[in-house]
């Protein structure tokens, strides 16, 4: 059965720093993954999404992923982080075309000033 | 804009009583999903549907009934509802269940409470 970590509940960054959010998936073949945003009081939005290709995807706002499947792992980056920014992080993963999407816990990331 | 929206944002239930979620897309897609929300367990599907008149269970339906009446709505049943279920409820819609084009859109959520 397919399965996704996010290993941290929460990360503050300083506005400016750089960022990355971890994501490791659990799946017999390359999967389909997903990033999504739910910003406060507000429903999930679609950051990027991966299948095959350049393991580098760019999403939305700055965001990009890196598809490892040696590390079994989708990780989220931004260069420069945004108060904006902050907002509760899901990574998702199908492990074929008619599997159901199955969400991490979710990361909560704070952007101080 | 397509939007899918939620009605109650916030409900106040009893213990043992009965509570209906209601969802509503105007992005005229045939799929619609009902999750909850709960700290440490991401979004859990609960019932889903392809389409007017059918409902799916997802995996974790004990307790929920789901009914998709239209295209457009689709209500989430609790008939006795537990303290439980007190968690937030997300109602989805999206266009092709099937891989890559797999993107969900959601609506702002409701929460409920069971006292």
């Amino acid at each position: 059965a397919q399965s996704v970590t996010q290993p941290d509940a929460r990360v503050t960054v300083s506005e400016g720093a750089s960022l990355q959010l971890r994501c490791k998936y659990s799946s017999s073949v390359t999967p389909y993954l997903f990033w999504y945003v739910q910003y406060p009081r507000q429903g999930l939005q679609l950051l990027l999404k991966y299948y095959s290709g350049d393991p580098v995807v760019q999403g939305v706002n700055g965001f990009e992923a890196e598809f490892s499947k040696s590390n079994s792992s989708f990780h989220l980056r931004k260069a420069s982080v945004h108060w904006s920014d902050s907002a509760v992080y899901f990574c998702a993963v199908k492990a074929s075309s008619f599997s159901k999407l199955v969400f991490g816990q979710g990361t909560s990331l704070s952007v101080v000033p | 804009e397509a939007a899918v929206t939620q009605s109650p944002r916030n409900k106040v239930a009893v213990t043992g009583g009965k509570v209906t979620l209601s969802c509503n897309q105007t992005n005229n897609h045939n799929n619609m999903y009902w999750y909850r929300q709960d700290t440490g367990h991401g979004l859990r599907l609960i019932h889903y549907s392809y389409g007017a008149g059918s409902t799916e269970k997802g995996d974790i339906p004990d307790g929920y009934k789901a009914s998709r009446p239209s295209q457009e709505n689709f209500s989430l049943i609790l008939e006795l509802a537990t303290p439980s279920q007190t968690s937030v409820y997300f109602c989805a819609s999206g266009d092709a269940p099937w891989g890559f084009y797999a993107e969900q859109f959601f609506g702002p959520g409701t929460r409920l409470t069971v006292l």
